[in-house]
């Protein structure tokens, strides 16, 4: 089925461990992003991608690193996890100016 | 920060009941889109109404926008337990594509 792939679906991390998650889409689309909710506050913005080999930041980009090399894939990188980065983390895609497609989240736990 | 703001926070209605929520945000927008969320799942686009749109309709769904007021509704009809989920809203402002979403409005719709 056509849509927004994310790998894991669960993790948990201790302290200070790394983690790369990936998002795939086969869409097509241009631009890719990355949020993440957390209860009560909506979905906040983490970096995003309006092409192959770009990214920018969003509203909360400290303690994560993403790459798009390939239009399909963006990954995200979290290089020293903390606490605080117990989240819900959602990747979309789309065109320019067009609904966004999401995944189903990867759900990131650390202790 | 958050660009749009639901109210009310939360919703409980009967089956067959109409249900309203209104987002406002705060700055000029190139387009307002609702998004559903089921329980543990990713965000699906409802509906996108455009700046120079001032109503737009799908199925049960019914959006207006006024941007004078800086002010969207979402009114579902007819409602169905199937419609419990939250709603957000998001807004497309700016020249680079990136949405910002409230913190939702939590809709139940009781048996």
């Amino acid at each position: 089925n056509a849509g927004v792939t994310q790998t894991p679906k669960f993790r948990v991390l201790k302290t200070g461990q790394s983690m790369t998650l990936l998002c795939a889409q086969d869409m097509n689309h241009e631009y890719m992003y990355w949020y993440r909710q957390d209860p009560g506050m909506g979905l906040r913005l983490i970096h995003y991608s309006v092409g192959e080999g770009t990214t920018a930041k969003g509203e909360v980009p400290d303690g994560y690193n993403v790459s798009r090399l390939k239009k399909q894939n963006f990954l995200l990188g979290l290089e020293s996890a903390a606490p605080s980065q117990t989240s819900v983390y959602f990747c979309a895609s789309s065109y320019p100016r067009a609904p966004y497609t999401f995944g189903s989240g990867t759900r990131l736990t650390v202790v | 920060s958050q660009q749009g703001e639901e109210d009310p926070q939360a919703l409980s209605i009967q089956e067959g009941e109409n249900a309203t929520m209104n987002c406002s945000y705060k700055t000029s927008i190139n387009n307002l889109q609702w998004y559903r969320q089921n329980s543990g799942r990713g965000l699906v686009h409802l509906i996108l109404i455009r700046s120079n749109e001032r109503e737009k309709h799908s199925g049960r769904l019914r959006v207006t926008l006024d941007t004078s007021k800086k002010s969207s509704s979402l009114l579902i009809t007819a409602s169905r337990a199937a419609d419990t989920a939250s709603y957000f809203c998001a807004t497309d402002a700016g020249n680079d594509y990136k949405l910002s979403f409230g913190a939702g409005t939590t809709v139940t719709v009781r048996a």
